[in-house]
């Protein structure tokens, strides 16, 4: 079993440009999340799902887009990307306890 | 809104000493999560514990749930090298919510 895989890995964007971010589990888990981590900040939840079809915002997610349309996979969206966004994007998958299953992140830096 | 506190934010010990990390909050949680996150990974689940005052062993580490269900601890004996990392702890709240409160974390850093 692979986990939770994201993809890119890195990336460099210019200030406007666009992106998906793509995260994939195959443990069968109903839940997921998307996260950034910041220096000093700790992990900050943007989006989640509950569940195919689902989702619900976080603590942060202006100028973030999410889509779950199957189940073992929950993309993450940045429409006209900012300096601001600049960070590590983890995904998670959770399982009936809540317990949480990270990804290998994804660094981002936006020029 | 919750929010666990965890201390200290950064301890940088010798290899064999033995350390204890703190988690503290003013709510009750429904169980609370130990995470290690290595340097250029993602967070990585230690143990859930459920129970207050609940003890749970993980080879050198040892975790307790506080009795009221509002802080948990973290103790490291005999260091070593391997266990540099960040550690977070994660409160569930339970019921229909889905999300965790996730503490800031402290930075372990164990010298050879």
């Amino acid at each position: 079993n692979a986990g939770v895989t994201q993809t890119p890995k890195f990336r460099v964007l210019k200030t406007g440009q666009s992106m998906t971010l793509l995260c994939a589990q195959d443990m069968n888990h109903e839940y997921m999340y998307w996260y950034r981590q910041d220096p000093g900040m700790g992990l900050r939840l943007i989006h989640y799902s509950v569940g195919e079809g689902t989702t619900a915002k976080g603590e942060v997610p202006d100028g973030y887009n999410v889509s779950r349309l199957k189940k073992q996979n929950f993309l993450l969206g940045l429409e006209s990307a900012a300096p601001s966004q600049t960070s590590v994007y983890f995904c998670a998958s959770g399982n009936k306890h809540n317990e949480q299953f990270f990804g290998p992140g994804t660094r981002l830096t936006v020029l | 809104t919750q929010l666990l506190e965890q201390s200290p934010q950064f301890l940088s010990i010798q290899e064999g000493e033995n350390l204890t990390v703190y988690c503290n909050s003013s709510s009750v949680f429904s169980s609370l999560q130990w995470y290690r996150q290595e340097p250029g990974e993602g967070p990585v689940l230690l143990v859930t514990v459920v129970t207050g005052g609940e003890v749970k062993k993980l080879k050198r580490l040892t975790f307790q749930f506080g009795d009221a269900r509002k802080d948990s601890s973290l103790h490291i004996t005999a260091a070593q090298p391997g266990d540099t990392g960040l550690y977070l702890c994660a409160g569930d709240s339970g019921g229909s919510n889905y999300k965790l409160t996730f503490g800031k974390g402290t930075l372990l850093t164990v010298n050879p």
